[in-house]
């Protein structure tokens, strides 16, 4: 049971376009979001993240947008950059409970200069 | 400061063997998870600890264990080692208590492969 899910395993875009990255849930007890990103032989590193109770974050060149009512969030990354092509995880935590975070498959996000 | 290490970095097992993979984390922080990513199912959570206890499981057959020693140092073994065992492990860990509420600092992983 995939409770969150990213659809594209991958993606291509041109340098200094927008890149948007999804992500759906479906256990509606999450209460927090986060962005991570993962170059080769590297471990994840954190990026961005959004609590439920906001609709976006920014960061930079990052922007997390939560729409909770469709149980999706996208992060989007205005200008991409060649540097930014990675994989990108999508993951979420439940308030309460576990408290464990649940990672999704990830995308890999290519960008060609 | 020197991040987290993990290691060996890469490891080749037979079905059947056990093995055994460490990791150190930040210094100060007390909290490491572990994590399995595979091509099929991404990153899954496989334990944590806090203090020297496990705090935190995810859903792994009883054949994936840890520990986590005084010094904040973590190990996890996996015993009767099976071909879908063959992922790369990644230990991440954080300052505080609970993990999920603080951010995870992963190190490079290792790669484990079962033939």
């Amino acid at each position: 049971d995939q409770q969150v899910k990213q659809n594209s395993p991958s993606l291509s875009v041109q340098e200094g376009r927008i890149s948007i990255l999804n992500c759906d849930y479906t256990n509606s007890m999450f209460d927090y979001f986060l962005w991570y990103k993962k170059y080769p032989a590297e471990g994840p590193t954190f990026l961005i993240s959004i609590s439920s109770i906001k609709d976006k974050n920014e960061d930079g060149r990052f922007t997390v947008f939560l729409n909770k009512s469709a149980k999706h969030l996208s992060l989007h990354i205005v200008p991409s950059q060649p540097g930014d092509s990675a994989v990108y995880f999508c993951a979420a935590r439940t308030q309460g409970g576990s408290e464990k975070l649940v990672f999704g498959k990830g995308t890999k996000l290519t960008v060609n200069p | 400061k020197a991040g987290v290490t993990q290691t060996p970095r890469y490891l080749i097992k037979t079905r059947g063997q056990q093995v055994t993979l460490s990791c150190s984390p930040i210094s100060g922080h007390r909290s490491v998870s572990w994590y399995q990513q595979t091509p099929g199912q991404g990153l899954q959570f496989l334990f944590e600890y806090f203090s020297e206890t496990q705090r935190n499981k995810g859903n792994f057959p009883g054949r994936f264990s840890g520990r986590q020693f005084s010094n904040s140092r973590s190990e996890m073994n996996v015993s009767t080692l099976e071909l879908g065992d063959s992922a790369l492990y990644l230990c991440a860990s954080s300052l505080g208590y609970r993990s999920s509420y603080n951010e995870q600092f992963f190190g490079p992983g290792t790669r484990l492969t079962v033939l």
